[in-house]
């Protein structure tokens, strides 16, 4: 039982590439969650999702974009990347609303 | 301000007993949960109360529930260096699950 996957775990990239970040739970979880971790600044809700087909932005949405088309997987996209997205990134998943969060290990992005 | 506060850092030494406080602003809570995260790791369930409860025990860990002043304490008993680490407060419930900043927690010998 794997639990929940991120892939890659690292990458570096230069300002205005684009990436994705897949994130995959084998746990059958129909909340899926993405954060980002920063310095001081705890843990920041980007986007997240209650099930197969839907997304919903969280706390900073802003320069990524979401995909879950199918339920196991929850896919973290920056068309665009800026410096100020050099951050580690968790995926999470959960039940039910207010459940207990699973994490993945986390991916740490660097954008130059 | 922000919506889950949390100290920065804490220093203890080894054996001595360790508080973590979180204050909150979002009552709807049906849990409050702590997180742990080891360094390079991601985090992972320490203990939970459930919003009706003023306290939970479990082992060396004492969670306290003061819901009148919004105020969530983690106490851990006899601490040790495995149990240095980034303790997160988190306030389940709504579409904010909102994390606090967390805590560093440093165990000296």
């Amino acid at each position: 039982n794997a639990g929940v996957t991120q892939t890659p775990k690292f990458r570096v990239l230069k300002t205005g590439q684009s990436m994705t970040l897949l994130c995959a739970q084998d746990m059958n979880h129909e909340y899926m969650y993405w954060y980002r971790q920063d310095p001081g600044m705890g843990l920041r809700l980007i986007h997240y999702s209650v099930g197969e087909g839907t997304t919903a932005k969280g706390e900073v949405p802003d320069g990524y974009n979401v995909s879950r088309l199918k339920k196991q997987n929850f896919l973290l996209g920056l068309e665009s990347a800026a410096p100020s997205q050099t951050s580690v990134y968790f995926c999470a998943s959960s039940y039910f609303t207010s459940g207990e969060l699973f994490f993945g290990e986390g991916s740490r992005l660097t954008v130059l | 301000g922000e919506d889950v506060e949390q100290s920065l850092f804490l220093s203890v030494r080894e054996g001595d007993s360790s508080v973590i406080n979180c204050t909150y602003t979002d009552s709807s809570s049906t849990y409050l949960y702590w997180y742990k995260q080891e360094p390079g790791a991601g985090l992972q369930l320490l203990t939970y109360i459930f919003s009706n409860m003023d306290m939970k025990q479990d082992q060396r860990l004492t969670v306290l529930l003061n819901k009148k002043d919004k105020h969530l304490s983690l106490r851990i008993a006899d601490t040790q260096t495995g149990d240095s680490a980034i303790y997160f407060c988190f306030t389940g419930g709504g579409n904010k699950l909102t994390f606090g900043t967390g805590t560093q927690l440093k165990v000296e010998l």
